[in-house]
């Protein structure tokens, strides 16, 4: 049974430029998380995604914009990207209904370099 | 605003004695508390949880204990094994849910 599946593993980009980071959810659940860990640091929530429209937000500018698709599937995309962006996206899925969060399931992120 | 803190970075144990390892929180709205464990190039897998209704909770080696009043919590790991090191994250949810608050993490090692 595969697990959260997220792509690229490693992407280096420029300041300025847009990045598109993709999650496969584990098997069976409808529900996806964005998180990013910046390096020395503890995830941070950035939005939820459920049948297909946002359902939470963190406290990230617009830049930081997502997309579910009907199989469940979803993409983070940032715009403009700032070398503040470099980090570990970390995308979760959850389970048909929940609500709480803690039945997460992680992947193992994306790591985006902004030079 | 940290509203998760694990103010130790790093932890150095030897095999089979116990580590706790230490968070704390300010948001009184937090009612379920998660610790989860990442190994390097995994994301993060969930270990064990705590209602904020409770204050311990066990499973084989591993013990959550929560102190309310001093919004602290703890997991203990007894005996430790070297399979144990791995970063160690503390999380909390509010009431209304669908999102974690992480802390920083604390680097656990292990030593035979």
């Amino acid at each position: 049974d595969a697990g959260v599946t997220q792509s690229p593993t490693h992407l280096i980009k420029t300041r300025g430029q847009q990045v598109t980071l993709r999650c496969s959810p584990k098997s069976g659940h409808d529900t996806v998380s964005w998180y990013q860990q910046a390096l020395g640091q503890g995830p941070q929530f950035i939005f939820q995604y459920y049948e297909e429209e946002e359902r939470q937000r963190g406290n990230f500018p617009d830049r930081f914009s997502g997309h579910q698709f009907p199989n469940y599937s979803s993409e983070l995309n940032v715009n403009a990207l700032l070398l503040g962006d470099s980090a570990l996206y970390l995308c979760a899925s959850s389970s048909p209904g929940t609500v709480r969060a803690n039945v997460l399931t992680f992947g193992a992120g994306s790591r985006l370099t902004v030079l | 605003d940290q509203q998760v803190k694990q103010n130790s970075p790093s932890l150095s144990v030897q095999e089979g004695r116990i580590s706790i390892l230490n968070c704390d929180y300010t948001n009184s709205m937090f009612d379920y508390f998660l610790w989860y464990k990442k190994y390097p190039a995994e994301g993060p897998t969930f270990l064990i949880s705590i209602s904020s209704i409770k204050d311990k909770n066990e499973d084989g080696r591993f013990t959550v204990f929560l102190n309310k009043s001093a919004k602290h919590l703890s997991l203990h790991i007894v005996p430790s094994q070297p399979g144990d090191s791995a970063v160690y994250f503390c999380a909390a949810e509010e009431t209304s849910g669908s999102r974690l608050t992480f802390g920083e993490g604390t680097q656990l090692t292990v030593n035979p």
